[in-house]
């Protein structure tokens, strides 16, 4: 099983700041990398998928990059909508697939 | 516009058995490979079966194969779990969600979710 290590696990911020998030796989998963966001209380939502295409509905200030192992998911300008707990997700030859812990991003 | 809506969650106890559902709206079911993701109280995302469009095809994760069994009825736009043998590390609230396009991974679309409790 590929297993996905997120980081930090808990990241501060305020609105109007860029943020970048981490995520690293523990073999190559090349391009099938998609970043999901969950507020409280609610279901997951799709951000990324392909590692880089925005979900439909996505503002551009959410953006991803990387590939193999290393992936990175960059929030520009934090809007207070944006506070919540980040999940990567590898599908390279899923199923399965597995995510990531989850970061956690909360207001500074 | 695309809805899940998933029910049948509850108490059980432990050894015992609980079947989901998953109301598809706004698509046509049998065009979509579907899945269940759970999350057990503060805790994060876990796969736990995906069923091909037909369902001719369906997929297990290790810790629930044997026990869960995943079905769909696409006349009824109904996507089902069937959960036997639970166990207390089966708390969690299940997630129904469809994968994107031909996709066997991406999801694009959730249900709210149906808690299971399993205790005694």
């Amino acid at each position: 099983e590929i297993v996905m290590t997120q980081s930090p696990a808990t990241l501060y911020a305020s609105p109007g700041e860029s943020v970048t998030l981490s995520c690293r796989a523990s073999q190559s998963v090349g391009h099938y990398l998609a970043w999901y966001q969950q507020k409280f209380g609610q279901a997951p939502r799709l951000l990324i998928y392909g590692t880089s295409t925005r979900a439909t509905g996505i503002p551009a200030r959410f953006s991803g990059s990387g590939s193999g192992t290393e992936f990175t998911l960059t929030i520009s300008s934090l809007q207070s909508e944006d506070f919540g707990v980040y999940y990567c997700q590898q599908y390279d030859r899923a199923p399965p697939d597995t995510f990531g812990q989850g970061t956690k991003l909360e207001h500074k | 516009d695309v809805q899940l809506l998933e029910s049948g969650g509850g108490l059980a106890q432990p050894g015992g058995s609980l079947r989901l559902s998953c109301e598809a709206s706004g698509f046509n079911l049998r065009s979509y490979v579907m899945s269940w993701v759970r999350q057990a109280p503060g805790k994060g995302l876990e796969w736990v079966s995906t069923s091909s469009g037909d369902g001719s095809a369906t997929y297990y994760a290790d810790a629930v194969k044997g026990r869960f069994t995943i079905s769909r009825d696409n006349s009824k736009s109904t996507l089902s779990l069937y959960m036997s043998s639970l166990r207390p590390d089966d708390t969690a609230v299940y997630y129904c969600a469809r994968l994107f396009s031909s996709s066997w991974g991406v999801r694009d679309h959730w249900g709210q979710g149906t808690l299971v409790t399993v205790s005694s």
